[in-house]
């Protein structure tokens, strides 16, 4: 069966620190990957996602980026956060089947910034 | 216009009583899926439902059932008999194809369920 991981659970750092969020998929190849955001409002917003390894979208211009240095790894970076970069991050993986398959979500990181 | 709306910011029942959560969908393509999605408090969303445009027969799985309505544009979820363990956030959300080689999730905001003892 397919798994998700996603590390740090929790992490705290000061305004302009850099950043770096993991989360490796087991189980599956080739998936699509995702990384999203969730502010204390509850809504998800799409920050990045690929469909292979190095091929990387950006949803949202910011000073955040993504890499996918393996089929199955994702990772999300900042080189100086911001206030504005609090909040919960969650990746998650899909089949490659257009739209039918449903995406399922890794346990994602509390980021707060201070 | 690709939008799901979810009227309800939160519902707060008493146990055993059965609730309604509500979802209404925009979308201009004529194949989609729809998604409802239960986040717990730990933060993970768990995947519940998947449904087809193509298929409007309602789904019963335990105590939950869910309403897919074309006409109306809604795929509505009904938690029967709730229970403190079905507090949560819910999700539902609508995909569609993007970019070319995958699909995007469109959420709702999300109605927060609590279910007291």
């Amino acid at each position: 069966s397919q798994t998700i991981h996603q590390w740090p659970a929790t992490l705290v750092q000061p305004v302009g620190s850099p950043l770096s969020l993991e989360c490796t998929v087991e189980g599956t190849s080739n998936p699509n990957l995702y990384w999203y955001r969730q502010a204390a409002g509850r809504g998800l917003q799409l920050l990045f996602y690929s469909v292979g390894i190095g091929q990387i979208s950006s949803e949202v211009p910011q000073n955040l980026s993504a890499s996918r240095p393996q089929d199955r790894q994702f990772i999300l970076s900042s080189k100086k956060l911001l206030l504005s970069d609090s909040g919960f991050y969650l990746c998650a993986w899909s089949g490659r089947t257009l739209l039918s398959y449903e995406q399922y979500f890794g346990p994602g990181t509390r980021l707060t910034v201070t | 216009a690709q939008k799901v709306t979810q009227a309800q910011t939160e519902i707060s029942v008493v146990e055993k009583e059965d609730v309604t959560l509500d979802c209404v969908y925009e979308t201009r393509d004529t194949t989609y899926y729809l998604f409802w999605y239960k986040q717990p408090p730990s933060g993970e969303l768990v995947f519940l439902i998947r449904r087809n445009s193509f298929d409007e027969q309602n789904e019963i799985s335990g105590r939950y059932s869910w309403n897919f309505q074309k006409s109306t544009s809604s795929f509505n979820f009904t938690i029967t008999a709730s229970q403190v363990v079905d507090s949560a956030v819910y999700f539902c959300a609508l995909s569609v194809r993007y970019g070319g080689a995958t699909n995007k999730l469109i959420f709702g905001t999300g109605t927060l369920l609590a279910v007291q003892p």
